[in-house]
């Protein structure tokens, strides 16, 4: 099974770039990486999802470099409302199953 | 559309009694999920189910059971509470995959439960 590893947690300041790198050594050949978002209270909200080289949408990009072994959910110029948990996930390819690490946690201050 | 939601979403249980927790859904989405988050950890697979009428275990299923009777609807069961099972419960629901974890998970607010 592929176990992510991330650190447990990142400060930052507002308008500031984040960039949160995630470990997964033994990613299978089909597995995604896809990162979740969860505020205090909520369930985990869906950010990204990539397989290889550079995705990007209206919130974040995510870097994956050739090898797969890592990949980097990059944030441009965060905001108070950024503060979070974030989840960097490895799809298990078909079981439908989401394996989810102990995540980041995010402070931004003013 | 209401998207994913969970009954009740408090609760307080005695060791010993049984519960249901209740998740439905409004996207029309075959798949489904349960949960638990523990504090300081992230979200552990509990049960899922791929369709109506089918159910699966997840990483850790022991001490609980789920039914898919109806498409929209995902019941989580306690048989018997303990103190290890207090926890935040949350529901998932999303569509097919042809690859797993290429589908997006929609979340529901979550079910926080004690047993004391």
């Amino acid at each position: 099974l592929a176990k992510t590893t991330q650190p447990i947690s990142m400060d930052s300041y507002e308008g500031q770039e984040v960039n949160i790198t995630c470990s997964h050594n033994n990613i299978a050949t089909n597995d995604y990486i896809t990162w979740y978002q969860q505020f205090p209270s909520q369930g985990p909200r869906f950010i990204i999802q990539g397989y290889k080289t550079k995705v990007t949408n209206e919130v974040a990009s995510l870097f994956i470099p050739a090898d797969r072994k890592s990949s980097t959910l990059s944030l441009p110029r965060v905001s108070l409302s950024d503060t979070a948990v974030y989840y960097c996930l490895v799809g298990l390819y078909n079981t439908d199953k989401l394996i989810f690490g102990t995540g980041t946690r995010l402070q931004v201050f003013p | 559309n209401a998207g994913v939601t969970q009954t009740p979403k408090f609760r307080v249980l005695k060791t010993g009694q049984s519960m249901t927790l209740l998740c439905a859904q409004d996207m029309n989405h075959e798949y489904m999920y349960w949960y638990r988050q523990d504090p300081g950890m992230g979200l552990r697979l509990i049960h899922y189910s791929v369709g109506e009428g089918t159910t699966a275990k997840g990483e850790v299923p022991d001490g609980y059971n789920v039914s898919r009777l109806k498409k929209q609807n995902f019941l989580l069961g306690l048989e018997s509470a303990a103190p290890s099972q207090t926890s935040v419960y949350f529901c998932a629901s999303s569509s097919p995959s042809r690859l797993a974890g290429t589908n997006e998970q929609f979340f529901g607010p979550g079910t926080r439960l004690t047993v004391l």
